[in-house]
């Protein structure tokens, strides 16, 4: 079992969408990493929590490390948010980062 | 605003050959990171260098070395490469190690034929 496990793997939804991407994980974390990669291949940083809640525009994320899960939201999605999200954990005692394998957000105008 | 450079961005090479990709960022970043990215797998991190003069292994360093050859620059080497090599390779830095925000290049397509 990964570490790091996100869902859906694929979301495809209307333009307007309240959207909603998750992430568990199942070693304790220092931090959490929310990140995007357009379709071009580049990849962005977007938040870095390690409790609580960040916002960012319309992105929100949040984290609850007792339940060891994060979201990331989206409100009123846009076509230009079709990208891959992935999330990404920093263990304790640990470095380096460990990721998840991604999802797929398209928005439909 | 040039951020984090590779080169090149798309190589083909015959199983056996050898290449060097390279990697420089003018943030004056600490730490530089080498991934690669396969379908249906997350980002595996191949080498990573936490400061100038220091390189440690990651996820996957077999078949591949890495050069700190200064602050900036960070740089792969596959030395026979092989199909299974074949990936995205990309190219990362922060300020230090450890759970700060990464700053990617743009990457590397690599086919071993």
């Amino acid at each position: 079992k990964n570490e790091v496990e996100q869902s859906p793997q694929n979301l495809t939804a209307q333009e307007g969408e309240f959207i909603t991407i998750n992430c568990s994980y199942s070693v304790g974390i220092s931090a959490l990493h929310w990140l995007q990669q357009h379709p071009g291949g580049g990849i962005v940083s977007l938040f870095m929590l390690s409790s609580g809640k960040k916002k960012h525009g319309r992105l929100i994320a949040t984290i609850n490390i007792q339940e060891k899960h994060s979201s990331l939201h989206i409100t009123a999605s846009h076509p230009r948010d079709s990208a891959v999200y992935i999330c990404a954990v920093r263990r304790f005692g640990n470095e380096k980062l460990t990721f998840g394998t991604g999802t797929r957000l398209t928005i439909i105008p | 605003n040039a951020g984090v450079t590779q080169t090149p961005k798309f190589q083909v090479l015959k199983t056996g050959q050898s290449m060097t990709l390279q990697c420089a960022q003018d943030m004056n970043h600490n730490s530089m990171y080498w991934y690669r990215q396969d379908p249906g797998m997350g980002l595996r991190l191949i080498y990573y260098s936490a400061s100038e003069g220091t390189t440690d292994k990651g996820e996957v360093p077999n078949g591949y070395n890495v050069s700190r050859l200064n602050k900036r620059e960070f740089s792969l080497r596959l030395e026979s490469a092989a199909p299974s090599q074949t990936s995205v390779y990309f190219c990362a830095s922060s300020v230090l190690q450890g759970g700060q925000p990464q700053h990617f290049g743009d990457g590397t397509r690599l086919s071993i034929l």
